[in-house]
């Protein structure tokens, strides 16, 4: 099945500067990778995702680069904010198929703390 | 619309009690899931649903049956409690379709067994 490694578990940067966590993944056949955001006592929510059919995708402050064949995605968070402080989680998965669901194989986490 | 939500918020089992935490969603949702979060290990699956009357075990079911008897509502039951079923539990749910949907997270239920 698919293992998703994640690193930094501990990340910690200076306020406006950048930050950026790494994920590989096992299953080749996986083409569908998010990344959640988790704040202290609060669910998980969905900040950005990317397809297997695109490199990279940008959202403000946010970037997902994708390698497919290296078979490794990357969040990408620049001029950090202190609310920017949270776990962040990345998944693989694949296109759901009606009779298996959507089954997201998650990283451990990454703990960002942006340092006034 | 409330999302998803999960009851009850807190609880703390003596080993070999019972229970069942219930996840609720208005969205019309087909998929629903149960994870657990323990620290350093991220969300593992425990078990999902793919519709309602359907279940399947995920990556961590041992110890932990559901049901799905309305789309709604996915109900994950502990039979006997043991110490390392301490966790945070979070469902989720997601949309049926032909590409990848963002799953919805409840707000978690943290458990504790003494």
């Amino acid at each position: 099945g698919e293992n998703v490694e994640q690193h930094p578990s501990t990340l910690s940067v200076q306020e406006g500067d950048s930050a950026v966590i790494k994920c590989t993944y096992s299953d080749s056949a996986s083409n569908y990778f998010p990344w959640y955001k988790q704040e202290l006592g609060k669910r998980p929510q969905l900040i950005i995702d990317i397809r297997s059919n695109v490199g990279e995708k940008k959202d403000q402050r946010i970037a997902v680069t994708l390698n497919k064949t290296a078979k490794h995605f990357s969040l990408h968070i620049t001029e950090t904010q202190p609310e920017d402080s949270a776990v962040y989680f990345c998944a693989a998965s694949m296109i759901p198929l009606e009779d298996y669901g959507q089954n997201f194989v998650f990283g451990p986490g990454t703990r960002l703390s942006v340092l006034p | 619309n409330a999302g998803v939500t999960q009851t009850p918020k807190f609880r703390v089992l003596k080993t070999g009690q019972s229970m069942t935490l219930l996840c609720a969603q208005d969205m019309n949702h087909e998929y629903m899931y149960w994870y657990r979060q323990d620290p350093g290990m991220g969300l593992r699956l425990i078990h999902y649903s793919v519709g309602e009357g359907t279940t399947a075990k995920g990556e961590v079911p041992d110890g932990y049956n559901v049901s799905r008897l309305k789309k709604q509502n996915f109900l994950l039951g502990l039979e006997s409690a043991a110490p390392s079923q301490t966790s945070v539990y979070f469902c989720a749910s997601s949309y049926l379709g032909d590409r990848p949907h963002e799953q919805y997270f409840g707000p978690g239920t943290r458990l504790t067994v003494t």
